[in-house]
């Protein structure tokens, strides 16, 4: 199994200012995902992370929004830039290692 | 493009009874991998059950299963003997086979379990 922590578990942040997730694996994988889950949603693919490349971004996301970081293995960043309140979210990483694991999730609201 | 749809935004059952809940999804690939995933209010997304669409016999965990008809592309999810503790958010999702990708998740069924 795998498992995985995110800090913060929860921010409160001001319109137009940014916030950096960290996810933190205790395994290596390859490849990591970034979710946002909208307040009684479901779960919303933003981006897929690979080590040593650009991360790749679904419709709707760019990366100069939510700039990702892939530095080794076991560790990803999830930038949120110029934050609105249309933000506000849960942020989950995830990996997949013989099954897929989910992290605990970052809850932001943005006022 | 895959697409998960579960037709049942909130459903309820009395304690000890048995609930169904109804997913479809549509793709084009023959392998791949189906998911029911349980978001109790701690939010920590739960792995119920896993199907592999190459295998004709339903997975079973406990009191956990699944009827899975691969030609009506359906998956419905079941659990017996209801408990408390299943009170949750589930939600269906997909997987290609093929590179391990990504997870299409279905909107989601709120399930109330009553006293």
């Amino acid at each position: 199994s795998a498992v995985i922590s995110q800090k913060p578990s929860r921010d409160i942040c001001q319109r137009g200012t940014s916030l950096t997730i960290q996810c933190q694996v205790d395994s290596q994988v390859t490849m990591m995902f970034w979710y946002r889950q909208q307040p009684g949603q479901s779960l919303t693919l933003i981006a897929t992370a690979n080590q040593g490349s650009e991360a790749t971004y679904e419709s709707g996301f760019v990366i100069d929004k939510f700039p990702i970081s892939r530095p080794n293995l076991t560790f990803s960043t999830l930038t949120v830039s110029n934050m609105s309140p249309e933000d506000s979210s849960i942020y989950l990483c995830s990996v997949y290692y013989n099954e897929q694991f989910f992290g605990p999730g970052t809850r932001l609201t943005v006022l | 493009a895959q697409t998960v749809t579960q037709s049942q935004p909130e459903m309820s059952v009395q304690e000890a009874e048995t609930v169904t809940l109804s997913c479809t999804y549509d793709t084009s690939e023959n392998n791949y991998y189906l998911f029911w995933y349980k978001q109790p209010p701690s939010r920590q997304m739960i792995l119920v059950i896993r199907q592999e669409a190459y295998k004709q016999q339903n997975a079973t965990e406990n009191r956990f299963s699944v009827n899975f008809q691969k030609a009506a592309k359906s998956f419905s999810l079941k659990i017996s003997d209801s408990q408390l503790g299943d009170t949750a958010m589930y939600f269906c999702a997909f997987m290609k086979l093929s590179s391990y990708d990504k997870v299409i998740f279905g909107p989601g069924t709120s399930l109330s379990v009553i006293p």
